[in-house]
This record gives structure tokens, sequence and C-alpha cells, in this order.
């Protein structure tokens, strides 16, 4: 049982290239959710889906898009990277009113 | 939007000595929870209080939810170096499955 699964660890991008984060969980959540981290900072979110087939604006989701086409994948898309998006990004997925399990975490950095 | 604010923003305690942070949001919250992010790695679940002026202990950690629904604290009996880390609160206003964290206490323990 691996839990939520990030890919990449880490990534360079250049200014206006794309790139796709992935998310995959093995433990059937309904729920995931894509948050970023800036340094020394809180969680904010971008996306969050709570089925397949469902997607939804978190508080940060310019810059970026999220598709649900099966219930284990989420990934987040990030058209036109500029600096702003350096951050660490993190998955997670919830089952009903139980806690968030994370992903290990993607560092991104745009320069 | 709702706010949900920590105090402190950081706390360095003598190992042995105890720790609180305090959680407080701006609206009424269904339920709330605490996670836990060692420097460098991922948030990690503790635990989630439900119900008005609830109180759980996990072995030298205690969490309380306040009677309004409004707050929340975590207290560390005897710290350890292996406390260290940001501690998060998660606030939850109802429906779907969606939390705001809250923006930490980074504990730091002195040997």
């Amino acid at each position: 049982n691996a839990g939520v699964t990030q890919t990449p660890k880490f990534r360079i991008l250049k200014i206006g290239q794309s790139m796709t984060l992935q998310c995959t969980q093995d433990m059937n959540h309904n729920y995931m959710y894509w948050y970023r981290q800036d340094p020394g900072m809180g969680l904010k979110l971008i996306y969050y889906s709570v089925g397949a087939g469902i997607t939804d604006k978190g508080e940060v989701p310019n810059g970026y898009n999220v598709s649900r086409s099966t219930t284990e994948d989420f990934p987040l898309r990030l058209e036109l990277a500029a600096p702003s998006q350096t951050s660490v990004y993190f998955c997670a997925s919830s089952q009903g009113t139980l806690g968030y399990t994370f992903g290990s975490g993607t560092r991104l950095t745009v320069v | 939007g709702q706010q949900v604010m920590q105090i402190p923003q950081y706390q360095h305690v003598q190992e042995g000595e105890d720790f609180t942070t305090y959680c407080n949001s701006s609206t009424t919250l269904s339920n709330i929870q605490w996670y836990k992010q060692r420097p460098g790695g991922h948030p990690v679940f503790l635990i989630q209080l439900v119900k008005s002026g609830e109180v759980k202990k996990q072995k030298r950690l205690t969490f309380q939810f306040e009677k309004k629904k409004k707050n929340s604290s975590l207290h560390i009996t005897a710290t350890q170096t292996t406390d260290v880390g940001t501690y998060f609160c998660a606030g939850n206003l109802g429906g779907y499955q969606k939390v705001t964290f809250g923006t930490g206490t980074k504990l730091q323990v002195i040997p």
C-alpha cells in the first residue's frame, strides 16, 4: 500500500515552459487535493476533486489546471511557468471526514 | 474567506520543557485536524477533533477543541528532539471535506 505517490520529486523549469505533476493514490479515496507551500509558509489549496470527473478551484488556481479521469489519478498541469510558481507542491487524498494523506511533494523551481 | 491563525509562529524550547500552540478560526468549525511536518518532509495527520469541548491525548500530546468550536490547542509535555517540526491545524467548515490550513507553528527543541 503506497499511499499517495507524487512524481517527479524535483524539477527545474524555464519561464514559459509547461509541465504536469503526477499524483496517484491506491487507497480508493474519493477526495483529492493539490496544495502549494512556499518557503516557511503554510499550505494553500490550488484545486480539489470530490470524485472522478469532478474538480473545483481552491484559493490559488490561476496558472494551473487539473483533471480527474479516474479515482486514482489527479494530475496538476502548469501552463506557461512563471517564477511565482516556484514552490513545493503537495498532493493529498482523504476519504469522508478522515484526515488527509499527503504525498512526499514535488519541489519546483522556475528560472 | 475563512481565516485560521496560529500562534506563536515560532517557538524554541529546551528539551524537557512543555510547548503549546494555539489555533484560532474566524468562523465556527465542524471539525479541526492537526498535522506535523518535519523539516523537508510532508504534513502527517495526527488527529481530528469533532465535538465541542473535546480533549484527546496521544502519549505526550494533548489536543483540545474549545466549546464554541472556533479555537483549538495542541500541548506537548516534556518535549523531545523528535518533536521538532511545524505543527499545522486545519479547520473544516463542513460540507465537502475541504479544510483551511493554519499558518503553522515551527517548534525547535534545544538538546
